[in-house]
């Protein structure tokens, strides 16, 4: 069965410095994947997403980037965090046959200070 | 571009009532529709999807929702909630032949004894 891992689950860093979150997935070969935040009090936001390696879409322009340096490897990177980067970061993954059901990883919580 | 409506930000139930947590949507073309569940601090769960076929979807945790193309609903129920239930429930929706999910604001099932 597939699985979705991301690290690290909980993360406090200061203003301006870099980041980076991983998210692999488990079980599965070429999938589709994705970034998503979730502030506070609000819904999903799509970040990015990958239907391959080193292929990137971004979906909101912001300090954020990502990159899939290997087939079931995601990261979510920033050089300089901004106090609005603050959220919960959420991987998620889908297969090319079904690539409408998105399945979730277990999230990391960012609290940039 | 598609929208989803998810009126309620909270509903607070009795344990063993039934409950109906409300989603509407919006789009041109013909969409997928899906609930995730949320639980605190961690990653979203499908409950269930409707893809095609029987308007009457049935998902995990003795959830159901309904579609109803004529008045763009997917209303999710279950006739008797469980404290377990308590928990952020999110409706978001995809065009049929793409891949990028958007998400209604969610709302919280708050069951009490």
């Amino acid at each position: 069965s597939q699985t979705i891992h991301q690290w690290p689950a909980t993360l406090v860093q200061p203003v301006g410095s870099p980041l980076s979150l991983e998210c692999t997935v488990e079980g599965t070969s070429n999938p589709n994947l994705y970034w998503y935040r979730q502030a506070a009090g609000r819904g999903l936001q799509l970040l990015f997403y990958s239907v391959g390696i080193g292929q990137i879409s971004s979906e909101v322009p912001q300090n954020l980037s990502a990159s899939r340096p290997q087939d079931r490897q995601f990261i979510l990177s920033s050089k300089k965090l901004l106090l609005s980067d603050s959220g919960f970061y959420l991987c998620a993954w889908s297969v090319l046959v079904a690539q409408e059901t998105q399945y979730f990883g277990p999230g990391t919580r960012l609290l940039v200070l | 571009a598609q929208s989803v409506t998810q009126l309620d930000s909270q509903v607070p139930v009795f344990e063993e009532a039934p409950v109906e947590l409300r989603c509407n949507y919006s789009s041109s073309v013909s969409v997928y529709l899906f609930w995730y569940v949320q639980y605190p601090n961690q990653g979203l769960q499908l409950l269930l999807k409707y893809l095609s076929g029987s308007t009457l979807v049935k998902g995990i945790n003795g959830f159901e929702a309904e579609f109803n193309k004529s008045q763009t609903s997917f209303h999710l129920r279950k006739p008797s909630v469980h404290i377990s239930d308590t928990a952020e429930y999110f409706c978001a929706v995809t065009p049929t032949g793409f891949q990028k999910l958007v998400f209604g604001t969610g709302t919280r099932l708050l069951v009490s004894p």
